[in-house]
């Protein structure tokens, strides 16, 4: 059964601590992507990785920290420094062809609350 | 419940009328459009895909329209049925780079 898989699916996090969102596919995609999704926006890229071991900040990266150490995983920490982390949060991933990427299939998302 | 859409622009059909939703896409380089379907509380799903050298392309009671001209790409879907309610939302590439823009989205009700 092919296919992103997030987790968990809530979760919940005091002011002032960090937490680590997973993301796993099994797709044997090249590029991996973490978006951010507020109510009435659109996604917005966080952080992409097109190759183990390399990653790259995307538009709102600040706050944020992630890892890629093997190609089906690349976790999200979402750190204390960041000022609003309540949101919905999705992970994508893609193949990467001629050089550029392809269609970008999503996990199941995770939802933070920041009490 | 999932609050995503919440201030979304929002289009109500009755179950088995057709459905025509717009989209704006803002980058006249943009090549490769895609639209996406999601439901309450789950990420988004891919429905279709056009590149930048059709303006129509047809999928299993979807069909995606692209007028490059005016910068616009709609998504149609027939016969509508309950199951088609979620948030839709477009998204434009330049295939050339690795940058993808989304879209806010638009809320679809089908009133059964």
């Amino acid at each position: 059964d092919g296919g992103i898989t997030q987790s968990p699916k809530y979760l919940f996090r005091k002011e002032g601590q960090n937490v680590t969102l997973s993301c796993e596919q099994n797709l044997n995609h090249d590029a991996m992507y973490w978006y951010r999704q507020d109510p009435g926006q659109g996604l917005r890229l966080i952080y992409y990785s097109q190759i183990v071991n390399d990653f790259q900040k995307g538009d709102i990266a600040e706050g944020y920290s992630v890892s890629r150490e093997k190609k089906e995983s690349f976790p999200l920490t979402v750190t204390s420094a960041q000022k609003n982390p309540t949101a919905f949060y999705l992970c994508a991933s893609s193949i990467i062809s001629g050089g550029s990427t392809d269609t970008q299939y999503f996990g199941p998302g995770t939802r933070l609350t920041v009490l | 419940g999932e609050s995503v859409g919440l201030h979304l622009p929002t289009l109500s059909v009755q179950e088995g009328d057709n459905s025509i939703i717009n989209c704006a896409y803002s980058n006249s380089a943009s090549d490769y459009f895609i639209w996406y379907k999601q439901e309450s509380g789950k990420g988004p799903q891919f429905i279709i895909d056009i590149r930048s050298n059709m303006d129509k392309r047809q999928g299993q009671r979807v069909t995606v329209l692209l007028n490059k001209t005016v910068k616009h790409l709609s998504l149609q879907i027939a016969a509508t049925q309950p199951g088609d309610s979620a948030v839709y939302f477009c998204a434009e590439e330049n295939t050339g780079g690795f940058k993808t823009i989304f879209g806010a989205g638009t809320r679809l009700f089908v009133k059964a």
